[in-house]
Formats: C-alpha cells, sequence, structure tokens
C-alpha cells in the first residue's frame, strides 16, 4: 500500500531533550515536506526536500533541522524543543514539487512540558 | 486532546443534502488548487485538484468550481452521508514554485 509512515504517533518530552520524528514514503517521491498544524493556524510548512541531499527552509523553519540522505526518509529534529513546538506534525510527499497532490502521513502529536 | 476543527468555521447539514464549502484566495497568480479533507486523528488525504486554466472539475459525489475573477473556490458534496463530517481545506499554489499554501480549513458536521 502507498503510504507515508510517521513515528511516533504520540510523543510527550521535556524541554531540551532532544528528538526525533521518523517520516518514510514507499512512493519513491523525489519532493518531501515536514508541516505544524496549530489551531487556528492551520498547516505551516517547516522544511522541504526537493529529492537527496538537497533540502530548504518552509515558512517556519527555527528549532527545527533535516536530513534527506535517502529517498524515502525524511526525519525531522528537534535538537532543543521547547514548548512552543508542542504541535501536530505531519509529514508528507509528492513525486515532484509542482501542480500535483501531496501525500500525508497520519500525523504526529507532541507535547513539549 | 485538542482537535483541529477548534476555531473553525462550522458548516452543519443533514444527511442527504448538498454541501458547498468556500474558500477565498488571496494571490491572484495562483495556478493550481486542492482540496482536502482531514478527519479526526488522520492526515489530510487528496479529494480534488484544478488548475487555473478550468473552472469546474468533477469526482465522484465531488465538485470543484473556481472562480477567478473573484479568487473563489469553492467544493460541492452531493448527497452528504456522516462519513463525509471532517475538516475540508483548501491550498493554491503559484505557476513559479509550486509551494502549497493552504487556509485554515471548515468543519463540516453531517447530521443523520
Amino acid at each position: 500500500e502507498a503510504q507515508v509512515t510517521q513515528n511516533p504517533r504520540y510523543l510527550i518530552t521535556v524541554t531540551g531533550k532532544k528528538l526525533t520524528v521518523t517520516c518514510s514514503q514507499n512512493m519513491n517521491h523525489e519532493y518531501m515536506s515536514w508541516y505544524r498544524q496549530d489551531p487556528g493556524l492551520g498547516l505551516r510548512q517547516i522544511y522541504y526536500s526537493m529529492n537527496v541531499e538537497v533540502t530548504d527552509k518552509g515558512d517556519v523553519p527555527e528549532g527545527y533541522k533535516v536530513s534527506r540522505k535517502e529517498k524515502r526518509n525524511f526525519p525531522l529534529i528537534l535538537e532543543s524543543p521547547s514548548p512552543n513546538q508542542t504541535s501536530l506534525y505531519f509529514c508528507a510527499s509528492s513525486p515532484r514539487q509542482g501542480p500535483v497532490p501531496l501525500h500525508f502521513g497520519n500525523g504526529t502529536r507532541l507535547t513539549v512540558t | 486532546g485538542e482537535s483541529v476543527g477548534l476555531h473553525l468555521p462550522t458548516l452543519s447539514v443533514q444527511e442527504g443534502d448538498n454541501s458547498i464549502i468556500n474558500c477565498a484566495y488571496s494571490n491572484s497568480a495562483s495556478d493550481y488548487f486542492i482540496w482536502y479533507k482531514q478527519e479526526s486523528g488522520k492526515g489530510p488525504q487528496f479529494i480534488i485538484d484544478i488548475r487555473s486554466n478550468m473552472d469546474k472539475r468533477q469526482g465522484q459525489r465531488v465538485t470543484v468550481l473556481l472562480n477567478k475573477t473573484v479568487k473563489h473556490l469553492s467544493l460541492q458534496i452531493a448527497a452528504t452521508q456522516p462519513g463525509d463530517s471532517a475538516v475540508y481545506f483548501c491550498a493554491e499554489t503559484g505557476a513559479s514554485n509550486y509551494k502549497l499554501t493552504f487556509g485554515k480549513g471548515t468543519l463540516l458536521t453531517v447530521n443523520p
């Protein structure tokens, strides 16, 4: 089944403790992206990747890092999480960046205390 | 946990009625538009898309209308069912970099 898989689905952590949210897609997509979703603000792009080893900042990149060493994986790294990063995170992919739909994972709900 | 549906405009319809969800966009250069459905606890799911060279596109029980003059997009759902209850949001992208910009969404509730 074609899908975008995120792990974990739920994560509670404390301020300053480094964490990684994994994202994997099995559709051989070139383009991958991370979003955060907050009430009243909608989906905002954190980082995106056009292809392996090519990443760039989205609208809200502060406090986040990403890497794209393989085509299928695009982990999101929070080196020192803070409470304002408490949010619902989505990974998405598409065959390329262009007029094509994004395929989303089922989300990771992160709480930073 | 807090629902993504809080703080959103809401539309409540009776089962079997037609639903119309609206979206205004601001960028006159937007070239591509998508509607997504997001059910509680799930990621956004693609419904239908439309390019700016069209003003209407139909899918199964759904129709998207694009009015470029007033920068307005609508999603029509025919014979709405309880399973259609979700948050619906539009997204647009320009012709230059194709970065999607998402609307905040509308919560559709279907009453049996």
